[in-house]
């Protein structure tokens, strides 16, 4: 089992949408959470980091925390073209010092 | 504005020579890592520092080497490349533990 799991994708959805990224991670003690967004030849950049249970909201992103199910989920409402990258999941192992990323989920956002 | 600075965008390299990468973050950042990117497999740790002279092996560390002599350089040491080594090559810098990574621009390294 991968530490951290996400679906590859491509998730497709039109604009105007909501799209749903969901990843699952296997390190029960795991603190921190946090989405990242990589354009094609880019490095990955932060959109969202989470640390309690529940959702955290920013502008047209919501993250969303389920520690007892290990599980964490990005929405994006109103979903633009510009929106169409790769997402990744990455979670802080229990020791506090390395971050694990998924393999990342691709969306494509039609106009 | 964080900025981490790879000191290559390409690089082209022959089996068996050595190669260095270099990276180098400007805002004072305690923590510094290395990580190679490749389709299908995402962001793999190959090592990381968490103080000047400090490293800690990541997931990948065989055939790579590190060097962190100053708080704001770490550098990334293929010992003798090999073609399985050809890849993106991010660094990134975080301010503290447990806080979110600033990468550099990437190094697509070739190994013919």
């Amino acid at each position: 089992q991968k530490e951290v799991e996400q679906n590859s994708g491509p998730l497709s959805v039109p604009e105007g949408a909501i799209a749903s990224l969901n990843c699952t991670y296997s390190d029960r003690g795991s603190q921190s959470f946090f989405w990242y967004r990589q354009y094609s030849g880019k490095s990955p950049e932060l959109i969202m980091s989470i640390y309690s249970n529940g959702d955290k909201e920013d502008g047209r992103f919501t993250a969303q925390l389920n520690k007892a199910s290990q599980y964490v989920s990005l929405l994006i409402r109103d979903s633009q073209p510009s929106d169409s990258a790769t997402y990744l999941c990455a979670v802080l192992n229990t020791g506090g010092f390395k971050t694990i990323f998924g393999a990342g989920t691709r969306l494509f956002v039609k106009a | 504005d964080v900025k981490v600075t790879q000191s290559s965008r390409y690089l082209v390299k022959r089996t068996g020579e050595k190669v260095f990468l270099e990276c180098v973050q400007d805002m004072d950042h305690e923590n510094m890592f290395w990580y190679r990117q490749d389709p299908g497999l995402g962001l793999r740790l190959i090592y990381f520092s968490y103080d000047v002279k400090m490293k800690e092996k990541g997931d990948i560390p065989e055939g790579y080497s590190v060097s962190r002599e100053k708080k704001e350089r770490f550098s990334l040491i293929l010992e003798s490349a090999s073609t399985n080594q050809t890849s993106m090559y991010l660094c990134a810098s975080s301010p503290h533990t447990g806080t979110e990574a600033f990468f550099g621009q990437g190094t697509r390294l070739t190994v013919v």
